[in-house]
């Protein structure tokens, strides 16, 4: 079962601006993260956050954690055409089982 | 963190065979889990592979349809029995991190004809 949504779908911008990207779940979590899937391959671990931890941030990715409104948000920050990819929120539940979101497909216009 | 070796990449099956995915990890890791990708889709938790019994599965995945082996704490597959075209998805197997998230293979492209 999905854990919740992802926000928007599909997102379409220029070289150098930046993407914000949501995603909402729906039980209590330890952690909360992000990946990247490029072209339908393997996943890359981006981002993890826990539950006590409102920021974060890694290079040009900047991770923020409401969970008092069990929401999330990635922030992309001066995107290049390489950042053109699917994202992924997932959120761990029992034993250490990942819940993903549905994904934003990101497109960076060079 | 840990280096996942998963093969085939892909794969084009007739309908009504069966498929073998291997997943060879670098270091050992109690816990291997499955995943489905369908087209366009998020990813699906199929089972967790446990060393030295049975695997868990989850609602909507049977062991007769996905059997999975899990001889050691580095290796495991998953076996996509009896294909039919509703199985054509990317297939990943993943192990998690003590504190920097999880770890997927490449993924297998699978494609039931």
């Amino acid at each position: 079962s999905q854990q919740g949504e992802e926000d928007p779908q599909a997102l379409s911008i220029q070289e150098g601006e930046n993407a914000t990207m949501n995603c909402s779940y729906k039980t209590s979590i330890n952690n909360l993260q992000w990946y990247r899937q490029n072209s339908g391959r393997g996943l890359v671990h981006l981002i993890l956050i826990r539950s006590n931890e409102r920021e974060k941030h890694s290079g040009r990715l900047r991770v923020t954690l409401d969970t008092s409104k069990k929401s999330s948000s990635l922030l992309i920050t001066a995107s290049r055409a390489a950042d053109t990819a699917s994202y992924f929120c997932a959120t761990d539940e029992r034993a250490q089982k990942l819940v993903f979101g549905q994904g934003t497909r990101l497109t960076i216009n060079p | 963190s840990a280096v996942i070796s998963q093969k085939p990449s892909r794969d084009i099956c007739q309908r009504g065979t069966s498929l073998t995915i291997q997943c060879q990890v670098d270091s050992q890791v109690t816990m291997m889990f499955w995943y489905r990708q369908q087209p366009g889709q998020s990813l699906t938790l199929i089972a967790t592979a446990n060393q030295g019994s049975e695997a868990t599965y989850e609602s909507g995945f049977v062991i007769d349809k996905f059997p999975i082996s899990r001889p050691n704490l580095t290796f495991s597959t998953l076996t996509v029995s009896n294909m039919s075209p509703e199985d054509s998805s990317i297939y990943l197997c993943s192990v998690a991190g003590p504190s920097y998230g999880y770890t997927f293979g490449s993924g297998t492209r699978l494609t039931v004809v």
